[in-house]
Parts: structure tokens; sequence; C-alpha cells
């Protein structure tokens, strides 16, 4: 049980595109649901926080117009990344919170990896 | 807010020895505390977590101590296993705030 995945595990797209990364949770339905990035050699960086049917919570230095996130379900997320340019190239990561949970486990998709050209 | 530090940033032991990983962290209110595997290109794994209400748990060769007091805990690998290599995250959070990651620990475990 608590499986989280991510479509598409790797992306590749030209600078100025915009790129929808999708994070679903499977077999549990997730209230929150969380997006990191993680730079090489690096710990994983929280960039937002999405609640469904609500807006997101951005953590400080985030664009949030740059990275549009949706959250119209309970077991589906979505990140979409305007306008990209190389420096967006990373690593994606969704986690989902369990809605029957009492605490805050998280738990993690396999991750997608961005690289802008 | 919380802040979560972790050490070693690597750590390099023999297959069948221990090894250790240490986190402390600064947030009295934190009562969650997680931690993580993640192997390359892939995303973390959660291996074993302890909340704030008990100071040990274990699970076949890992286990995690907790000292409130002191704020830190520590994962604990047993009898390691190349398999074992991997980046170890810790992670604190009060209640349902956001999770807070260390830094990571890369282990090694050579045959």
């Amino acid at each position: 049980g608590a499986v989280v995945s991510q479509h598409p595990s790797w992306v590749i797209c030209k600078s100025g595109t915009s790129v929808k990364i999708e994070c679903r949770s499977l077999d549990f339905q997730a209230t929150t649901m969380f997006w990191y990035r993680q730079f090489p050699k690096q710990s994983l960086m929280l960039m937002a926080t999405s609640n469904e049917g609500s807006k997101a919570t951005y953590e400080q230095g985030v664009e949030k117009d740059k990275f549009l996130i949706n959250h119209a379900s309970l077991t589906l997320s979505t990140l979409t990344v305007t306008s990209a340019h190389p420096e967006d190239s990373s690593f994606y990561i969704c986690s989902a919170r369990d809605l029957a949970e009492n605490y805050n486990e998280q738990f993690f998709g396999p991750g997608t990896r961005l690289t802008v050209l | 807010g919380e802040n979560v530090e972790q050490h070693p940033s690597t750590l390099s032991v023999q297959e069948g020895d221990s090894a250790v990983i240490k986190c402390t962290y600064s947030d009295s209110a934190s009562n969650y505390f997680p931690w993580y595997k993640q192997e390359l290109g892939k995303g973390p794994q959660l291996i074993i977590d302890i909340r704030s209400n008990v100071g040990e748990k274990k699970d076949q060769r890992i286990a995690v101590t907790l000292n409130k007091t002191a704020k830190h805990f520590s994962l604990h690998i047993t009898e390691t296993q190349p398999e074992d290599s991997a980046v170890y995250f810790c992670a604190a959070t009060p209640g349902f705030q956001k999770l807070v990651f260390g830094t990571g620990t890369r282990l090694l475990v050579s045959p």
C-alpha cells in the first residue's frame, strides 16, 4: 500500500516551453501533496504544499507563476513548469500524505528528471 | 522554524559493520522523525520512523533512537550489506507541518 506514482519519469524540453508533471496516490486518498526539487548531491527542497481544492502554498523564493500547481482531486496533483529554462533542470519529487494517517507520514513518488536544453 | 542538522555527510564501512547516522533538530514541538533511503535516480523511501512518545524503535537490522531532551535522533544499521549503500536523509516535523530534511548522508558499504 501507500504507493505514489509520477509521470513522466523523465522529460527533455526546449527552453521556453512548459512541462507538466503528474503525481498520483494510487491506493490512498491524499488531502495534501508536496512538491520538492532536488539538485545533484543535495537534499530535498520543498517548493510548495498542495491541498486538494485550494491554492497551493509556496515556499519563500519559489515563483508561483512559474511553478503552477493544481490539486483537483484527492489522488492527483500536477506541477507545471512554465517557460522552462536550463536552470530549471532538476529532479522533481512529489509526496503525499495519507488522509487516514494521524501523523505527518509522507510517501514519495519516484521523481521526474527534467532537462531543459 | 525547524532546522535539522545531519552528520556525517559521508560514511564508508565494511560489509558486516554497523553504521550510525546522527541528526539534531531545533524545534522542541517536533514529534515525528522519519528516515528515508534514496538510491541514485529514485525517490526517497521511508525505511523507519519514530514518534516523540517513544525512545527507540527497531525493524530487523535498522533501529532509530530519539533523545527529546537533547533534541537528537540517530539511525543505526547493523550487519551492513552492499545493498545498503545509498543516501540517507533524516527529517523532523511538528505535527502536520512540512517535513524539514537533513542534508543527507552518503553511505558506502564495501564488500
